[in-house]
C-alpha cells in the first residue's frame, strides 16, 4: 500500500539555522512527490514537486528537496530559516494515473525561535 | 488570476443534518479534488471530478458525495452528519485529469465544518 511517513511531528529551529524535514514514502511505481506548506487557518501551498529528471529540485521561498530512490526519501531543506517559515509542512506522493489523488504524510510542524 | 474559492469558509451543523460545500476552481482547470483534514487522520482524499465525471474515489462512506458542473465548479455533500465529520474540507483544482501525467494541485483555503 502507498504510504508517506514524516518521522518528525514537531521541529524547532533557530532563525537563521538550516532546516531539514524528512519524508519517506512507500510506493510501487515511480512516484510523483510534493511538498506543501500550510499556515494556520489556510489551505496548502505547493513548495516544490518532483516528477522525473534531476533529483535535486528547487522550490519557492528558498526551499529545495532531494529525491533518493535507494532510500525512498524526499527530504526538504532550507539553508537559513526565517521566522515566517513557521508552519506545518506536508509531504505527499502521487502517481501518473492517479490524477488528483495524493497520499499525504501526517505533517511536520515547524517552530522558529528568534 | 483568481485562486480556488471555497464557500462557506465556516459553518456549524448539528448531528443528523446535511451540508453542501462549494468549490470554484481556477479558471481553465477542469479537475477538482476534495480532501478532508482532521487532527487525528490528517489529510485524506475524498474524490476527484474531471469533466463532470468522478474519476477517483477515496475510502469514505456513501454519506459523502460530490458532483461537478459544466463550468467545472464542484460541490460536495455530507448527509446525516456525525460528530466525526468535523473537519477542514479542502478543495483543489488542477489542469490535468486522472489519466494525465503530471498533476499539480492548487488548494483553496478550505471550509471548516463543526458538527455539534
Amino acid at each position: 500500500a502507498q504510504s508517506v511517513t514524516q518521522p518528525d511531528i514537531h521541529i524547532t529551529v533557530s532563525e537563521g539555522a538550516s532546516l531539514e524535514l524528512r519524508c519517506n514514502y512507500s510506493y510501487g511505481a515511480t512516484p510523483y512527490l510534493f511538498w506543501y506548506v500550510q499556515s494556520p487557518g489556510q489551505g496548502l501551498q505547493l513548495l516544490l514537486k518532483y516528477f522525473s529528471g534531476d533529483t535535486l529540485v528547487q522550490g519557492i521561498k528558498g526551499f529545495e528537496a532531494e529525491f533518493k530512490r535507494s532510500q525512498s526519501s524526499f527530504n526538504l531543506r532550507k539553508p537559513s530559516v526565517h521566522w515566517s517559515d513557521a508552519a506545518e509542512y506536508f509531504c505527499a506522493v502521487g502517481a501518473k494515473n492517479q490524477g488528483g489523488k495524493l497520499i499525504f504524510g501526517q505533517g511536520t510542524e515547524l517552530s522558529v525561535k528568534p | 488570476k483568481a485562486g480556488v474559492t471555497q464557500t462557506p469558509r465556516y459553518l456549524i451543523k448539528t448531528r443528523g443534518q446535511q451540508v453542501t460545500l462549494s468549490c470554484s476552481p481556477i479558471s481553465g482547470h477542469r479537475s477538482v479534488s476534495w480532501y478532508q483534514q482532521t487532527p487525528g487522520q490528517g489529510l485524506q482524499f475524498l474524490f476527484e471530478y474531471f469533466s463532470e465525471t468522478q474519476r477517483n474515489k477515496g475510502n469514505f462512506p456513501g454519506r459523502f458525495s460530490g458532483r461537478q458542473f459544466s463550468n467545472s465548479r464542484s460541490e460536495m455533500n455530507v448527509s446525516t452528519l456525525e460528530l466525526g465529520d468535523s473537519a477542514l474540507y479542502l478543495c483543489a483544482s488542477s489542469l490535468a485529469g486522472a489519466l494525465s501525467g503530471a498533476n499539480v494541485l492548487t488548494f483553496g483555503a478550505g471550509s471548516r465544518l463543526t458538527v455539534l
